[in-house]
C-alpha cells in the first residue's frame, strides 16, 4: 500500500536545464510535504517543504508545486548542476498520525 | 559535530545472532526515529520516541526493541537476527512530532546478516 509513489527511479538532465521529479499520493489527509536528498552513504538531507495550505514554496533553485486535486506534487531544480546528482526522496505527513511516508525516490543525474 | 550519529557504521553477523545499533543526537531534538530502507529503497519507519515517550511503533516483529535512556539516544536491539533483516538503519530526529520539521538523519548502519 504506497501512499507516496514516485514512479520514475531515475532522471538524466543536462547541467543548466530545468530538472523535474514527480510525486503522487493517494492519502487526502496528508497536510504536509517534504523532499530530501540523499547522497550514496549518508543520510537523507531536507532539502523544502510544503504545506497543504499552499500550492508552490520556493527556495533559491528549488521550488515546490502541490496540486492538490490532482494528488501530485513536483520538484524543480533550476538550473541544474552535477552537485544536484543524487536521489530525492518525496515524503508526506499527516498531523493526526505523527509519521512520515516516504516514496521510493527518483535518482537525478545531471551531466555536465 | 556531527548532528545524529549512529554506530557502527556496518554490521556484519550471522542468523540468530543478537545485536545493537546506537544512535545519538545532539540537536536538542524532542523527537527520535528508526527507518528501515530495504532492498526496494522505501524508508519505512519502525519507531518513533517523543521526550523518551513511544509515540509510533509500527507492524515489526517483537525482535525488534526500541530503546531511549534519555532524549537524545534512541538506541535499537535486534534479537534472533534473520537473513531478511538485512537493510540500512537510519536514525533520524526532529525538533518535535510535527510534520512540518524537517528530520535530521544520521548516515545510516548497513546491516547484513548471512
Amino acid at each position: 500500500d504506497q501512499q507516496v509513489k514516485q514512479n520514475s527511479p531515475s532522471l538524466s538532465v543536462q547541467e543548466g536545464r530545468i530538472s523535474i521529479l514527480n510525486c503522487d499520493y493517494t492519502n487526502s489527509m496528508f497536510d504536509y510535504f517534504l523532499w530530501y536528498k540523499k547522497y550514496p552513504a549518508e543520510g537523507p538531507t531536507f532539502l523544502i517543504s510544503i504545506s497543504s495550505i499552499k500550492d508552490k514554496n520556493e527556495d533559491g533553485r528549488f521550488t515546490v508545486f502541490l496540486n492538490k486535486s490532482a494528488k501530485h506534487l513536483s520538484l524543480h531544480i533550476v538550473p541544474s548542476q552535477p552537485g544536484d546528482s543524487a536521489v530525492y526522496f518525496c515524503a508526506a505527513f499527516n498531523t493526526g498520525g505523527f509519521k512520515t511516508i516516504f516514496g521510493a525516490g527518483t535518482r537525478l543525474f545531471v551531466k555536465a | 559535530d556531527t548532528a545524529v550519529s549512529q554506530t557502527p557504521k556496518y554490521l556484519v553477523t550471522q542468523m540468530g545472532n543478537d545485536k545493537s545499533i546506537k544512535c545519538e543526537q545532539n540537536l536538542g531534538h524532542d523527537t527520535m526515529y528508526w527507518y528501515k530502507q530495504d532492498s526496494k529503497k522505501f524508508l519505512k519507519i519502525m519507531f518513533s520516541y517523543n521526550n523518551k515517550e513511544l509515540i509510533i511503533n509500527e507492524t515489526v516483529p517483537n525482535r525488534f526493541s526500541p530503546k531511549s535512556p534519555d532524549k537524545a539516544h534512541l538506541n535499537l536491539h535486534i534479537n534472533s537476527l534473520e537473513l531478511g533483516d538485512s537493510a540500512v538503519y537510519f536514525c533520524a530526529s526532529s525538533r518535535d512530532r510535527g510534520g512540518n520539521y524537517e528530520q535530521y538523519f544520521g548516515p545510516g548502519t548497513r546491516l547484513t546478516v548471512t
